[in-house]
């Protein structure tokens, strides 16, 4: 079956750095995205990997090992607006997106 | 303004009622999809369209209906609704596979 792993909830301090793991299961693999959803709202994009390595973009920062079945997003220089769900979801063979259940990230003074 | 835009926003309904949840996007997106959101859940696909009459089940289709008579516009409806059903409806578009999708604000469904 198709899964994606991730910690339910995470707890970092502001100016901090944080890793959010994902571990994914696919019938083939077509990349592997990170969205941001603040509570209430809906999903945005943050970063997309196909390739093995680390995709950087500001205070964040995606790393994916195909042969690991392994990505990472990594915060740096914590907000307090940075406090939401980070949501992993990896493409299959037919392009379709597998989604975990989401990280809650809880950001401290 | 361009974007994707969901209606209603907040929705109360019975157990048995038929509604529908509207999707609109002005980006001329060839793929739309319909998803729910519940917690300890991620995002349950439900249908999706790859072009204008072409839809086809995900996840999680039953006790649902979808059409696509234009690009723009990918209406979900509950024909009977459950209680089961009470979520956060999300609609998505994309232009291209590969290319990340784009959210509408969601609606929320409570079926009492």
């Amino acid at each position: 079956g198709q899964n994606i792993d991730q910690p339910t909830e995470m707890t970092a301090t502001e100016g901090a750095i944080v890793q959010i793991n994902c571990t994914y299961q696919t019938s083939g693999f077509n990349g592997l995205f990170w969205y941001q959803q603040h509570a209430g709202e809906a999903p945005t994009f943050l970063s997309y990997n196909v390739l093995d390595g680390l995709e950087e973009k500001g205070r964040f920062s995606s790393f994916l090992s195909r042969s690991k079945g392994y990505s990472y997003l990594l915060l740096k220089e914590l907000q307090m607006k940075d406090s939401a769900s980070y949501l992993c979801a990896a493409q299959d063979s037919n392009y379709q997106l597998i989604w975990g259940a989401g990280t809650k990230l809880i950001i401290k003074p | 303004d361009a974007g994707i835009t969901q209606s209603p926003r907040y929705k109360i309904t019975e157990t048995g009622r038929q509604v529908t949840l509207m999707c609109h996007q002005t980006w001329s997106h060839s793929y739309m999809f319909w998803y729910r959101q519940d917690l300890g859940h991620g995002l349950r696909l439900i249908y999706y369209s790859a072009a204008a009459d072409i839809t086809d089940k995900g996840e999680v289709p039953d006790g649902y209906v979808v059409s696509r008579s234009k690009t723009e516009n990918f209406p979900l409806t509950l024909e009977s609704a459950t209680r089961s059903q009470t979520s956060v409806y999300f609609c998505a578009s994309l232009d291209r596979l590969n290319q990340p999708q784009h959210f509408g604000d969601g609606t929320r469904l409570s079926i009492l």
